[in-house]
């Protein structure tokens, strides 16, 4: 099964800033990547598609790039609201998770 | 608007099977994929299977082959997620979703979850 390393596993950031996270897979996926919000007690809500297209109804502050083993979430302005955990998904033949990305207040 | 409303929580001894329904709303059921996906108190997500609910077809993870079922009631627009022989390692929130189109990579719309509690 394709492996996802997500890093880093947790960071502290502060209102406003721009934050960046990757995503490895152990082989080469295209751009079948997903990325996804998780706040505490609730289900994931999808944030970026096809490794780099927008969900509707989520800000623009949010992107994603990337293809072949390499992918980056990025928010470019950290708002409140964005604490959280990220992960990415896979959706080769065996679709896997990442490991999660803590996003805290620093 | 689309919907996902998943049975209510479980609780089963280990050895014993759980089944868990999805019930979709708000869109044509048979058009799209539904995945499953678990979370263990405190743990990330894991990917458990799709079903598709046009053919039956299903791809369950190699942790999972053996154990899970995952079969659809297209008259009723419900998914369903069978595992047995469960273990107390398989006390976790489950959750389904669905896919977000035929050829998409990503899923847009999930239930609300279900948690599942393996204790004897």
């Amino acid at each position: 099964a394709i492996q996802l390393t997500q890093s880093p596993s947790s960071l502290s950031a502060s209102v406003g800033d721009r934050v960046t996270i990757t995503c490895r897979a152990s082989q080469g996926i295209s751009s079948a990547l997903a990325w996804y919000q998780q706040k505490p007690g609730k289900a994931p809500k999808l944030l970026i598609y096809d490794a780099s297209s927008l969900e509707s109804g989520v800000p623009s502050r949010f992107s994603g790039s990337g293809s072949g083993t390499d992918f980056t979430l990025t928010i470019s302005s950290l708002q409140p609201e964005d604490f959280a955990t990220y992960y990415c998904q896979q959706f080769n033949s065996y679709p896997t998770f990442g490991g999660g990305t803590k996003v805290e207040i620093k | 608007q689309v919907q996902l409303v998943q049975s209510g929580a479980e609780v089963k001894k280990p050895g014993a099977s759980v089944k868990v329904s999805c019930k979709a709303s708000g869109y044509t059921f048979t058009g799209y994929y539904m995945h499953w996906v678990r979370q263990a108190p405190g743990q990330g997500l894991e990917w458990m299977g799709w079903i598709n609910p046009n053919s039956g077809g299903t791809n369950y993870a190699q942790k999972f082959q053996g154990r899970v079922t995952m079969t659809r009631d297209t008259s009723i627009s419900t998914a369903y997620m069978e595992l047995s022989r469960l273990r107390s390692d398989d006390t976790a929130v489950y959750y389904c979703a669905r896919n977000i189109a035929v050829a998409g990579t990503g899923c847009d719309y999930w239930g609300q979850g279900t948690l599942v509690t393996v204790s004897s």
